[in-house]
């Protein structure tokens, strides 16, 4: 069954600590793999699109990579308006009308 | 104009009501979507529109029915709903058939049902 896991369920980071947020994902073929940035009550902010094993693309302070498993979100030197649900989702070759989204990782940066 | 749009922001309804909840996009996609978001729980799909035809319909109760009228208008009407209804409902398009496959959403509408 396709899923995708995303870890930790919250993180708490002071203003300018580095750290990762992880997404594993289990798909019969991935077609891409994508990151969201949701603020609250609002709706998801596309950030990036991943597509093959070894891809990087970067913004800012965010970097997401990606292996055959998992995709992780590097977040560096991160500042308060970097708080938010970030979510990750993936896409399957068999079907491109579906998007499977994880339970997304709340990040709260202190100043 | 944002890419996609969703109105009303809020709405609040009682359990006997009817109700429209309406997408527009302006991205020239030819997906659009319905999700629902509750609390500490992933996003949940609900309708899925190909070339204005349902292609994904994820068990939704039939207190919810999708309209979509052109690839660039989504409706949800809704009628009788529960409480447990209660959530931030989402829109969404894409286009499948290109390289960058990736979804665009809406800014949601926030549903109280009392």
């Amino acid at each position: 069954e396709d899923q995708v896991t995303q870890s930790p369920e919250a993180l708490r980071l002071q203003e300018g600590e580095s750290s990762s947020l992880n997404c594993s994902y289990t798909v019969s073929g991935l077609r891409g793999l994508f990151w969201y940035r949701q603020d609250p009550g609002k709706g998801p902010e596309f950030l990036f699109t991943l597509y093959s094993a070894g891809e990087e693309k970067e913004k800012e302070r965010l970097k997401a990579t990606l292996t055959k498993k998992e995709s992780f979100l590097h977040i560096t030197a991160p500042k308060p308006e970097d708080s938010a649900t970030y979510l990750c989702a993936v896409q399957a070759v068999y079907n491109f009308n579906k998007f499977y989204f994880g339970s997304g990782t709340k990040l709260n940066v202190k100043p | 104009e944002t890419g996609v749009t969703q109105t009303p922001r809020h709405l609040v309804m009682g359990m006997t009501n009817k109700k429209s909840l309406k997408c527009e996009q302006h991205l020239g996609h030819n997906a659009m979507y319905w999700y629902k978001q509750s609390a500490k729980k992933p996003l949940e799909l609900m309708f899925v529109y190909s070339l204005e035809e349902r292609v994904e319909n994820n068990s939704v109760p039939s207190r919810f029915s999708p309209e979509c009228p052109n690839s660039s208008h989504l409706f949800l009407h809704l009628h009788t709903l529960q409480p447990e209804d209660s959530a931030l409902y989402l829109c969404a398009s894409s286009h499948p058939g290109l390289t960058n496959t990736e979804a665009f959403f809406g800014q949601g509408t926030r549903l109280t049902v009392v």
